[in-house]
């Protein structure tokens, strides 16, 4: 079946260094991929998304890369703040209608 | 707007008691979604409703569990009789169009003793 999955469970970097998670999918059909950031005690909350027409979408501080080739997509964060602490996930569809499928995580720590 | 409302927020009891979380979705989205995650299996999806009706239940992990949506502002998910693995949080999320973003609420922690 469909799978999506983080490469790493857990990343350590620098405040004011930049943050690149990465995720990979199985799905080469998949259209879509959403990132979402889920920090302590909340649940997780949408941060970007990108289709698989584009290779490259940007938000405020965000950066999403899709490289369909390998099937593999990142995210970027620029400039890591405190703030940016929290467990990130990709999601991407399943095949079925509506359902979407939840990578492990990746838990970013920012180091003072 | 006030976002996926779930209660309660916090949720302790006894094995073999009936445990029933509640979720208001956002207002005018169609699609709802319940949500268990844990440390071992991470997020899965139970079950999820469009318009109201059931449509893919194949994550519910046996009859203990059921979900219901009577109206397009409310939904339940019932676990009876309620079992110590059950212990988790339990996240509903709802969306518009269904298949794509999906936004959360903050969760029931479920702690059964």
């Amino acid at each position: 079946g469909e799978s999506v999955g983080l490469h790493l469970p857990t990343l350590s970097v620098q405040e004011g260094d930049n943050s690149i998670i990465n995720c990979a999918y199985s799905n080469s059909a998949s259209d879509y991929f959403i990132w979402y950031k889920q920090e302590s005690g909340k649940g997780p909350q949408f941060i970007i998304d990108i289709r698989s027409n584009m290779d490259k979408r940007q938000g405020q501080r965000v950066t999403v890369l899709l490289n369909k080739t390998v099937k593999h997509l990142s995210l970027q964060i620029a400039a890591t703040q405190p703030g940016d602490s929290a467990v990130y996930f990709c999601a991407g569809p399943s095949g079925s209608a509506s359902k979407i499928i939840f990578g492990s995580g990746t838990r970013l720590s920012i180091r003072p | 707007d006030a976002g996926v409302i779930q209660s309660p927020r916090h949720e302790v009891t006894e094995m073999g008691q009936e445990v029933t979380l509640r979720c208001k979705p956002i207002s005018g989205h169609n699609s709802l979604f319940w949500y268990r995650q844990t440390m071992m299996r991470g997020l899965e999806l139970l079950i999820y409703f469009n318009n109201n009706v059931p449509i893919d239940d194949s994550g519910m992990p046996e009859d203990r569990f059921s979900a219901k949506m009577p109206n397009a502002s409310f939904s339940t998910l019932k676990i009876q009789p309620s079992e110590p693995r059950d212990s988790a949080v339990y996240f509903c999320a709802s969306s518009l169009t269904g298949g794509e973003t999906q936004y959360f609420g903050p969760g029931t922690r479920l702690l059964v003793l």
